[in-house]
C-alpha cells in the first residue's frame, strides 16, 4: 500500500537556522507528493507541492525535491522564522488509471523556532 | 469565497449525547472528506465522498454517519458520543480524491 515517513519531532531551532524535515515514502504508481503546514489553532494548508520525479516545489522560501532513486521528499528552508513555528505534514497521491487515491497524510513534525 | 467553514468551532458535550458537525465549501468541490487529528496520530480519515449522494468510510469511521445531499454539504453526526471522540475535527474539499485538499478550521470537540 500507499504510505509516507516522516520524522517524528519535535524540532526545535533558532531563528536563522537551517531546516530539514525528512519525508520518505512508499507507493505503487507514480505519486505525486505534498507538503503542508498547520500554524496554531488553524486547518491544515498546502504548502508546496511536486507531481513528477526531479521537481522541485518551493513557496515562502520552503523548498523540496522529488526524489524518486531514494523515495523521498524532503522539506527545506535556509533561515527558519518565529513564524515558521507550526506543526509540518507530508503527503502523497497516487494517480492510476480510472481515477486517482486518496491522500497519504504522514504523522506530522512538529517545528518550535525560538528568538 | 470563504472556501471551506466549519461549525461550531467547539463543543462540549456528555457522553451519549448526539450532534451533528457541520461543513460546506463554495468551491464546486466534488471530493470532501472528514478527519480527526489526536496527538501523535496525524490526520486520521473518517468517511469521505466523491460528489452528490455518495459516500465511504475511511479508517476510523464507527460512531458516525454522513450524508451528502448537495455538492456544498458534508454533514458529519455523531450518533451517541463518547469520550474516544474527543478529537479535533477537520472538513477538506477538493475537486478530485488525490488533489489539493482544501481544510476548515476545525472543531474541537470534547465529551466528558
Amino acid at each position: 500500500g500507499n504510505s509516507v515517513t516522516q520524522m517524528e519531532g519535535p524540532v526545535t531551532l533558532s531563528e536563522e537556522a537551517f531546516l530539514t524535515i525528512n519525508c520518505t515514502y512508499t507507493a505503487t504508481g507514480y505519486p505525486s507528493l505534498f507538503w503542508y503546514v498547520q500554524y496554531p489553532g488553524e486547518g491544515l494548508q498546502l504548502l508546496l507541492k511536486a507531481t513528477k520525479a526531479d521537481d522541485k516545489g518551493s513557496n515562502k522560501g520552503f523548498e523540496a525535491t522529488y526524489r524518486k532513486e531514494t523515495t523521498s521528499f524532503h522539506l527545506e528552508k535556509g533561515s527558519v522564522q518565529v513564524s515558521d513555528s507550526a506543526v509540518y505534514f507530508c503527503a502523497l497521491s497516487v494517480f492510476r488509471e480510472g481515477g486517482s487515491e486518496k491522500l497519504v497524510f504522514g504523522k506530522g513534525t512538529k517545528l518550535t523556532v525560538n528568538p | 469565497n470563504a472556501g471551506v467553514t466549519q461549525t461550531p468551532k467547539f463543543q462540549v458535550l456528555k457522553t451519549g449525547q448526539s450532534m451533528t458537525l457541520q461543513c460546506a465549501q463554495d468551491m464546486n468541490h466534488e471530493y470532501m472528506s472528514w478527519y480527526r487529528q489526536d496527538p501523535g496520530m496525524g490526520l486520521r480519515l473518517i468517511h469521505y465522498s466523491v460528489g452528490a449522494g455518495i459516500t465511504d468510510q475511511g479508517e476510523v469511521p464507527n460512531g458516525y454517519n454522513v450524508s451528502r445531499s448537495t455538492t456544498e454539504d458534508f454533514p458529519l453526526r455523531l450518533l451517541s458520543a463518547a469520550p474516544s471522540q474527543t478529537s479535533v475535527y477537520f472538513c477538506a474539499s477538493s475537486y478530485f480524491s488525490g488533489d489539493e485538499q482544501y481544510f476548515g478550521p476545525g472543531t474541537r470537540l470534547t465529551v466528558t
